[in-house]
């Protein structure tokens, strides 16, 4: 089971930032979103599709309804939101967890 | 709060063996599974497997035979070693831990840099 991610996107601050991950009828699955800031390790940012942990901006959110793609959507970009962008799901069928290979987020 | 705490880096040379530790702290250590993943250079994580508290572990297919999972409940020490080394196992090793196998990670370790070389 594979996820695609688009290698990079760019937002100005202020402005609205989608990112994408494509996978077979991910619609069905449970995904979840980490943010990894550059030399550091992942954080949980969205789980469950939209769901936010404690602690994480009302600004990130998550939809994953038109059964190809899964989003990510950042409101309102600041420059603290600049790091890589990866997704997450249980692969039923394979019994293993699977990761996107991740979108670099740049705020111009 | 909820800590991972993982061991130091290391270099190890090809057909080596490497164990790498996670040291948990401020949950119910037997309420959580630990999952691993680990992170090469430029690319996305990638899932090694999950072991639960009281021990019992699924190593992902990729890594059978070559990987082994543990878990001591008296130090709340979850231990990852991994054999035959080669240059490809080059990468950020990462504990984290997850309600179940299917769930998300809410927590990691900080990452350990492991690098084969001869």
């Amino acid at each position: 089971y594979e996820l695609t991610q688009p290698p990079s996107v760019s937002v100005a601050p202020g402005q609205t930032a989608t990112i994408p991950c494509g996978g077979d009828n991910i619609g069905t699955q449970s995904v979840h979103w980490y943010q990894q800031k550059s030399g550091q390790a992942p954080v949980l940012v969205v789980y469950d599709d939209r769901a936010r942990p404690s602690g994480i901006p009302e600004r990130f959110s998550g939809s994953n309804s038109d059964g190809s793609t899964a989003t990510l959507t950042i409101a309102r970009v600041e420059a603290g939101d600049e790091a890589d962008y990866y997704c997450h799901v249980w692969d039923r069928s394979g019994g293993q967890s699977v990761f996107g290979g991740g979108t670099k987020m740049t705020v111009l | 709060q909820v800590q991972l705490v993982q061991s130091g880096a290391e270099v190890k040379k090809p057909g080596a063996s490497v164990t790498v530790s996670c040291k948990a702290s401020g949950y119910t250590f037997l309420s959580y599974n630990i999952q691993w993943a680990r992170q090469a250079p430029g690319q996305g994580p990638e899932w090694m497997g999950i072991v639960s508290p009281g021990g019992g572990a699924t190593p992902a297919y990729k890594f059978r035979g070559r990987l082994t999972m543990t878990s001591d409940t008296s130090t709340t020490t979850v231990y990852m070693r991994l054999r035959d080394l080669t240059n490809e196992d080059t990468a950020v090793y990462y504990c984290a831990r997850s309600s179940g196998a299917n769930s998300r990670f809410d927590h990691w370790g900080q990452g350990t840099q492991v690098n084969v070389s001869s």
